[in-house]
């Protein structure tokens, strides 16, 4: 089975920075891979899929980037509304198993 | 718009049965496959089942496989899950996503708001 590995499990930064996330798979996954903003009591966000395809809506503030196995989720300057649990998804296992990181939660300093 | 919501969550007993159902509607219902993933309370995101557009293809997680069933009402445009035999570790927020995918990537756009289920005696 392919495991995803992000990190930092948690983050802490200001409003205005920059902020990266990373997300390791166990094997190569070419670029299968996307991320998303889930935020308590809410319904999950699409950001980013097939690595570094912006979903329609997302602010271009967020950016995502790599192959292979490692991936970074970018958000350039960071926002009130931005502070919330990521997660990266890999679909290469699909239709029989598509996994997801542990999560990196991103809370205000 | 696109809108899921999700309903039939609450509180069963270790080994008892309930039925999870996901209402679309802003979308072609019938052209899309379905997931089911959760959230079980503290921790990360695990997906659960997926059904082809027409219902052809399912396929589950090993943690469900053979005590849960995906189906699908393409006259209703509703989603549902069959929990039987369930367990303490499947409390959690069931949420259902539209399957999206292009050149072998898939990807789950969009979630509803999630329904919970609690498995306790």
């Amino acid at each position: 089975d392919i495991q995803m590995t992000q990190s930092p499990s948690s983050l802490s930064a200001s409003v205005g920075a920059r902020v990266t996330i990373t997300c390791r798979a166990s094997q190569d996954i070419s670029n299968y891979l996307n991320w998303y903003q889930h935020k308590p009591g809410k319904a999950p966000k699409l950001l980013i899929y097939a690595a570094s395809s912006l979903q329609i809506g997302v602010p271009s503030r967020f950016s995502g980037s790599g192959s292979g196995t490692d991936f970074t989720l970018t958000i350039s300057s960071l926002q009130p509304e931005d502070f919330a649990t990521y997660y990266c998804q890999q679909s290469y296992s699909a239709p029989r198993m598509y996994t997801f990181g542990q999560g990196t939660k991103l809370e205000i300093k | 718009q696109v809108q899921l919501v999700e309903s039939g969550g609450g509180v069963v007993q270790p080994g008892r049965s309930l039925r999870l159902s996901c209402a679309a509607s802003g979308f072609n219902f019938r052209t899309y496959g379905m997931h089911w993933i959760r959230q079980a309370p503290g921790k990360g995101l695990e997906w659960v089942a997926v059904i082809w557009f027409d219902g052809t293809n399912k396929y589950y997680a090993d943690s469900v496989k053979g005590r849960f069933t995906i189906s699908r009402d393409n006259y209703k445009n509703t989603l549902y899950l069959q929990m039987n035999s369930v367990r303490a570790e499947d409390t959690a927020v069931y949420y259902c996503a539209r399957k999206l995918a292009v050149r072998g990537n898939n990807w789950f756009d969009p979630w509803g708001q999630g329904t919970l289920v609690t498995v306790s005696s």
